[in-house]
C-alpha cells in the first residue's frame, strides 16, 4: 500500500496564478484533510471532507476551494495564487470510524507564490 | 475556538539527557494525540491518549494526559540522536460533529547532539 501519496512535491507559482494540488490514499478511508504547515504555527486545517462528494471548510479556508469527486482523492485547488499562500500543504486521512481515529499523513507539497 | 500552547518551541540537549514537552490548553479534549515529523515528510502518529489521568509509555517515551484533560507531557528519558524531530501534540473531540478534526499545537523542534 502507497498511503497517502501528494501531487506535486515542489512548486513555484507567481502571484494570480492558480494550481492544483492532489491527494490520493489507498486505505479506503472516509474522512480525507488539507492542511497548512507554516513555521512555529503546527498545522492548521484548511477543509476536510467526511466522504466522497462532500467538502466543509477549516479553520483557514479562504482563497481555497476543494472538491471530492471519487473518495480515494481530494483535491485542493488555488484560484488566484498570492504569497500569504507560501507554504507547505499535507494532506492526511482517517476511517473515520470515531472521533479519535489516527491521520494518515502524505509527504506534503511545498508551495511558493512569488 | 479550542488553542493548543505547546513549550518549548526549540530544545536543543545532548545525548543521555532527559526532557519534557508540554501541551497546555484551556479547553477540554477527549482525547490527545502525539505526532513525530521528520524533515520532509509528514507527521507519524507516536501515541494517543484518552482518559485523564492515563500514563503510556513507548520504550524511552513517556506520554501523560492531564486529569482534567487539557494538558499533556511528553517525557523522553536519555535522549538519542534518532530522536530529532519536530513532536507535535492534537486534540481531537469525540462527537457526531467532530469528524475527527484535530487542533494541534505549534510543535517543538528537537536537536539531540550526539
Amino acid at each position: 500500500n502507497a498511503g497517502v501519496t501528494q501531487t506535486p512535491k515542489f512548486r513555484v507559482l507567481k502571484t494570480g496564478q492558480s494550481m492544483t494540488l492532489l491527494c490520493a490514499q489507498d486505505m479506503n478511508h472516509e474522512y480525507m484533510y488539507w492542511y497548512r504547515q507554516d513555521p512555529g504555527m503546527g498545522l492548521r486545517l484548511i477543509h476536510y471532507s467526511v466522504g466522497e462528494g462532500t467538502t466543509a471548510k477549516g479553520e483557514v479556508p479562504d482563497g481555497y476551494n476543494v472538491s471530492r469527486l471519487k473518495k480515494q482523492n481530494f483535491l485542493l485547488g488555488l484560484e488566484s495564487a498570492a504569497p500569504s499562500q507560501t507554504s507547505v500543504y499535507f494532506c492526511a486521512s482517517s476511517p473515520g470510524t470515531s472521533g479519535i481515529d489516527e491521520q494518515f499523513f502524505g509527504p506534503g507539497t511545498r508551495l511558493t507564490v512569488l | 475556538t479550542q488553542l493548543l500552547e505547546q513549550s518549548p518551541q526549540f530544545l536543543s540537549i545532548q545525548e543521555g539527557e532527559n526532557l519534557t514537552v508540554y501541551c497546555n490548553s484551556s479547553s477540554v479534549f477527549s482525547s490527545l494525540q502525539w505526532y513525530r515529523q521528520e524533515p520532509g515528510e509528514g507527521p507519524v502518529l507516536l501515541v494517543t491518549v484518552v482518559t485523564g489521568g492515563e500514563v503510556k509509555k513507548l520504550k524511552r517515551l513517556t506520554f501523560q494526559f492531564g486529569d482534567a484533560r487539557k494538558d499533556s507531557s511528553l517525557h523522553i528519558t536519555a535522549a538519542q540522536p534518532g530522536d530529532t524531530g519536530l513532536y507535535l501534540c492534537a486534540g481531537a473531540n469525540a462527537g457526531g460533529t467532530s469528524y475527527g478534526k484535530l487542533t494541534f499545537g505549534q510543535g517543538t523542534i528537537l536537536t539531540v547532539h550526539p
